[in-house]
């Protein structure tokens, strides 16, 4: 079974510039979620999708990020524009469906990651 | 809201010596708790969850964290390093089974020969 799959695998782009990161569950996983780490930082919570809805966005920086996932499967993030404290590691994980009772928790599966670069 | 703490962003230990990697966790809710680790160029894989159930976890590669909810700590231990085991390991917490985690900063294990 692949894994979750991330492209690119890096990105550099100058200030001002557009990217989209793209992420690819694995197959069957409604849960999809976004993470970013910027260098000498942890790594933060985006946002949540479940299905095509976004499930929590309370992680988004701001609104130059626009995270879509069309028909439930993949998802993209869009940075536009481009600012340099934006250069950082973004993951994409996915896991199953949560359980609304008793205390099931799903393992995120994580993507290796792309790393982006604004120069 | 949570907040993780990992004491030391790097430890370093002789093979064949315990791993004793700290991690604390703030959380206003019972939480769920996990320790993830990254290897080079590779994503996070999940070495061992706690939920609710038992409070001492055990995981893979020989792995276990123990739940203390007095101390609001997680700490990761293994008995007996493996040059293998080096990478940056991440605790997190979250406040669901399904939400979104909070990662603390992360440890760099450093294995000496």
């Amino acid at each position: 079974e692949a894994g979750v799959t991330q492209f690119p695998s890096h990105s550099v782009i100058e200030k001002g510039q557009t990217v989209t990161l793209r992420c690819d569950p694995i197959s069957g996983h409604d849960n999809l979620y976004w993470y970013r780490r910027v260098m000498g930082k942890e790594i933060k919570f985006l946002l949540h999708f479940v299905k095509e809805s976004k499930q929590d966005e309370s992680g988004m920086p701001n609104n130059r990020f626009l995270a879509e996932r069309t028909g439930g499967t993949y998802s993209t993030l869009k940075v536009q524009p481009a600012e340099l404290e934006d250069s950082g590691v973004y993951f994409c994980a996915s896991s199953q469906v949560g359980s609304t009772s008793g205390r099931v928790s799903y393992e995120q599966y994580f993507g290796p990651g792309t790393r982006l670069t604004v120069t | 809201a949570q907040s993780v703490t990992q004491l030391g962003s790097h430890v370093s230990v002789s093979e064949g010596a315990l791993v004793l990697l700290r991690c604390n966790y703030s959380s206003s809710v019972p939480p769920y708790l996990f320790w993830y680790v990254q290897y080079p160029n590779q994503g996070l894989q999940l070495l061992l969850k706690y939920t609710s159930a038992a409070t001492l976890v055990k995981g893979i590669n020989g792995f276990e964290a123990e739940f203390k909810k007095s101390e609001t700590s997680f700490h990761l231990t293994k008995p007996s390093a493996h040059m293998s085991d080096a990478a940056e390991y991440f605790c997190a917490v979250s406040a669901g089974g399904a939400d979104g985690l909070t990662f603390g900063k992360g440890t760099h294990l450093i294995i000496q020969p």
